[in-house]
């Protein structure tokens, strides 16, 4: 399974657009790229995910270069609420295994 | 519609017991997916089922082990505690075992001590 590389750590001022990258450089072409946050004692919430296009959801925006190697994932309007661990994952089908690296701190600030 | 739901919500333990976690997958889900999350770290991937068959096995010892039952719910037990078997453990369940989202309960705190 393709290992991600993201920031350990990022700030954003509330109201503005945050904007979180992965580096994915090995994936290959069956995997998808996945997004989950999570918030301090809760479960990993799904954000979004996509194969080669760009996605947009209600959450957020998914934005995947033309070579796959690398990705985005934008809150367009980021509020205290989305402050969490953003963790950014490549998988592919069959067993469905999610590898979680250590994430992106992402600290909404007021 | 509920989410994943996991029971208990906290458990403690001591050295050598023996324990059972539970998880109920959202409505229509086919498959179901245990994870541990060691404080500070990631989730890690234990097993995974999908009609009643196990899927894939992560690195864990054989003191881990799963069912999963004709309404999809499934088990988690695991056997000889240790002291780092200390973490929250997460279930995740999706309609199939492609690459449809997995979506995960809020999890099971589990003490050793």
């Amino acid at each position: 399974d393709a290992k991600t590389t993201q920031p350990p750590s990022m700030d954003c001022a509330e109201g503005r657009a945050a904007n979180l990258p992965c580096n994915h450089s090995t994936i290959s072409g069956n995997e998808y790229v996945y997004w989950y946050r999570q918030i301090h004692s809760q479960g990993p919430q799904y954000i979004i995910h996509g194969l080669k296009n760009n996605e947009t959801n209600e959450m957020a925006s998914l934005i995947i270069t033309e070579d796959r190697k690398s990705s985005t994932l934008i809150l367009p309007h980021a509020t205290l609420r989305d402050t969490a661990v953003y963790y950014c994952i490549v998988s592919r089908g069959a067993t469905n295994k999610l590898i979680f690296g250590t994430g992106t701190l992402l600290a909404v600030q007021p | 519609d509920a989410g994943v739901t996991q029971s208990p919500t906290h458990l403690i333990k001591t050295r050598g017991q023996q324990v059972t976690l539970r998880c109920s997958p959202i409505s229509g889900h086919k498959s179901v997916s245990w994870y541990q999350q060691v404080l500070g770290q990631g989730p890690q991937f234990i097993f995974q089922y999908y009609e009643k068959e196990e899927r894939g096995r992560g690195n864990f010892p054989d003191r881990f082990s799963a069912r999963q039952f004709p309404n999809y719910s499934s088990e988690l037990n695991v056997n000889a505690l240790l002291l780092g078997d200390s973490a929250l453990y997460l279930c995740a369940s999706s309609f199939t075992d492609g690459n449809q989202p997995q979506h995960f309960g809020d999890g099971t705190r589990l003490s050793i001590l």
